[in-house]
């Protein structure tokens, strides 16, 4: 079936460091594909979105682009900060209309 | 301002006591659904609804039960919580196809 891989956390990083989370997915077609973002105490939000090959999601200074011949939508961000310091999930919305998820990358940034 | 609301946020119970966890939207959105989130294991699926009456099962529904009565109300039932219940739970809705979701900000349920 359809399934969203993306690395393993925690990830420790010092204020300004580039920031990459990888992010694979299995999917026939040409699945949508989100990052959200879950800061403590709060639901997921909407970070970034593509809709189709090549497209690059961007927003607050986080960038994706939907690969599909490597199947990925990494997220990058070049400079983070310690408010970006969060929980951060990729995932797919599938041709049956199914949005699946990735388990989420905790990220923690040290001032 | 849109948002998605749930109630209680918090909430201790006994095990095989009936709760109901509410949750309602004011985007006019058509697709609703419930999550649970575990330590390790991410996001998974209880219910989703595609509309008023319309609603399925997701990747976990054992132990739950929903409704779909009115667009903006979804609530989630525990008819008997048992411990493994115990978890932090959401509500999302999106306006339709390839849409992304809005979450509310959870419910963290402990059933002891």
């Amino acid at each position: 079936g359809d399934s969203v891989t993306q690395m393993e956390g925690p990830v420790t990083l010092s204020e300004e460091a580039f920031l990459t989370i990888n992010c694979t997915y299995t999917a026939t077609g040409y699945p949508s594909l989100f990052w959200y973002v879950q800061y403590p105490g709060e639901g997921l939000q909407l970070l970034l979105k593509a809709t189709k090959a090549d497209d690059k999601g961007s927003n607050k200074g986080f960038e994706a682009t939907y690969r599909k011949e490597t199947t990925s939508f990494h997220l990058e961000k070049g400079s983070v900060q310690v408010s970006d310091s969060a929980v951060y999930f990729c995932a797919l919305g599938n041709r049956d209309d199914k949005i699946i998820f990735g388990k989420g990358t905790r990220l923690h940034i040290l001032p | 301002e849109a948002q998605v609301t749930q109630n209680p946020r918090y909430l201790i119970t006994v095990t095989g006591k009936k709760l109901t966890v509410t949750c309602s939207q004011n985007m006019n959105h058509e697709y609703m659904s419930w999550y649970r989130q575990d330590p390790g294991l991410g996001l998974r699926q209880i219910y989703y609804s595609m509309n008023v009456e319309v609603t399925d099962k997701g990747d976990v529904p054992e132990g739950y039960k929903v409704s779909r009565k009115e667009k903006r109300n979804f609530p989630l039932i525990l008819e008997s919580p048992s411990p493994n219940q115990t978890s932090l739970y959401f509500c999302a809705s999106r306006g339709g196809r390839g849409q992304p979701q809005h979450f509310g900000d959870g419910t963290r349920l402990s059933i002891l």
